[in-house]
C-alpha cells in the first residue's frame, strides 16, 4: 500500500486567486490521479498525471484551470486557477497500487471560495 | 459507458443491526470492483476489493459478493457499531486506470 498526505488540508481563498495543492506519496507511483469532490457528490475525475508527460484531462477539465506539476514520481501538485464560488469543493489524490486497478487516496483537500 | 449506480441514502440504522448497501454496475468484460469508506473528515479508503466473478472480498466485518449474472456487488455486514458511520462508494476499474465511482450512501448508526 501507499500513504499519501496532502498540503494544505483545508483552506478558505478569495474569488480570483489560485490555490496550489500538494500531495507526496511514500514511495514511487507511475500514475497519479487528481479528483474534485463537490459537496454531497462522488468523486470526479480532473486529470491524470504520470511522471515525465502532460498531464491528460477529463472532459469539463482544462490545463488552463487546473495546471498540474508531476516533477518526480513521488510528487505532484493541482493549482485552482482564477477561483470563483463554484471551485469550492474537496480535492484527492491518488495513487496507483501494485496493480493499477487499486488506487490508494490522500485525506483530501477542503477548498472553500468566498 | 461504464457506470455504477447505488442505495441512495441516507441509511439510518441501530447499532447491531443487519446492513445492506445496494451497488449494482455497467461494463464491459470484466472490471474489478471495489467498496470504498469515506469517514467525517477524512479522504477515502479502500474497504474491500473482488476482481473476478464469484470472488468475496471481506474486510472489518463487511463482505461483498461479485455477482456476474445480476451485475451486483452488494455490500453486507450483520451487525453495524457507531464506528461505521460514515459514506460508502461503490467503484468498479474501468480501461485506462480509471475508476469509477457511485454516487455514494451516507450510513449513520444510532446508538
Amino acid at each position: 500500500s501507499a500513504v499519501i498526505s496532502q498540503k494544505p488540508s483545508r483552506d478558505i481563498c478569495q474569488r480570483g486567486t489560485s490555490l496550489t495543492i500538494q500531495c507526496q506519496v511514500d514511495s514511487q507511483v507511475t500514475m497519479m490521479f487528481w479528483y474534485r469532490q463537490q459537496p454531497g457528490q462522488s468523486l470526479t475525475l480532473i486529470a491524470t498525471a504520470n511522471q515525465g508527460s502532460e498531464a491528460t484531462y477529463e472532459s469539463g477539465f482544462v490545463i488552463d484551470k487546473f495546471p498540474i506539476s508531476r516533477p518526480n514520481l513521488t510528487f505532484s501538485t493541482l493549482t485552482v486557477s482564477n477561483m470563483s464560488p463554484e471551485d469550492s469543493s474537496i480535492y484527492l489524490c491518488s495513487a496507483g497500487g501494485e496493480t493499477y486497478n487499486e488506487q490508494f487516496f490522500g485525506p483530501g483537500t477542503r477548498l472553500t471560495v468566498l | 459507458g461504464n457506470s455504477v449506480t447505488q442505495m441512495e441514502g441516507p441509511v439510518t440504522l441501530s447499532e447491531e443491526a443487519f446492513l445492506t448497501i445496494n451497488c449494482t454496475y455497467t461494463a464491459t468484460g470484466y472490471p474489478s470492483l471495489f467498496w470504498y469508506v469515506q469517514y467525517p473528515g477524512e479522504g477515502l479508503q479502500l474497504l474491500l476489493k473482488a476482481t473476478k466473478a464469484d470472488d468475496k472480498g471481506s474486510n472489518k466485518g463487511f463482505e461483498a459478493t461479485y455477482r456476474k449474472e445480476t451485475t451486483s456487488f452488494h455490500l453486507e455486514k450483520g451487525s453495524v457499531q457507531v464506528s461505521d458511520s460514515a459514506v460508502y462508494f461503490c467503484a468498479l476499474y474501468s480501461s485506462a486506470s480509471k475508476i469509477i465511482f457511485g454516487s455514494g450512501t451516507r450510513l449513520s448508526i444510532r446508538p
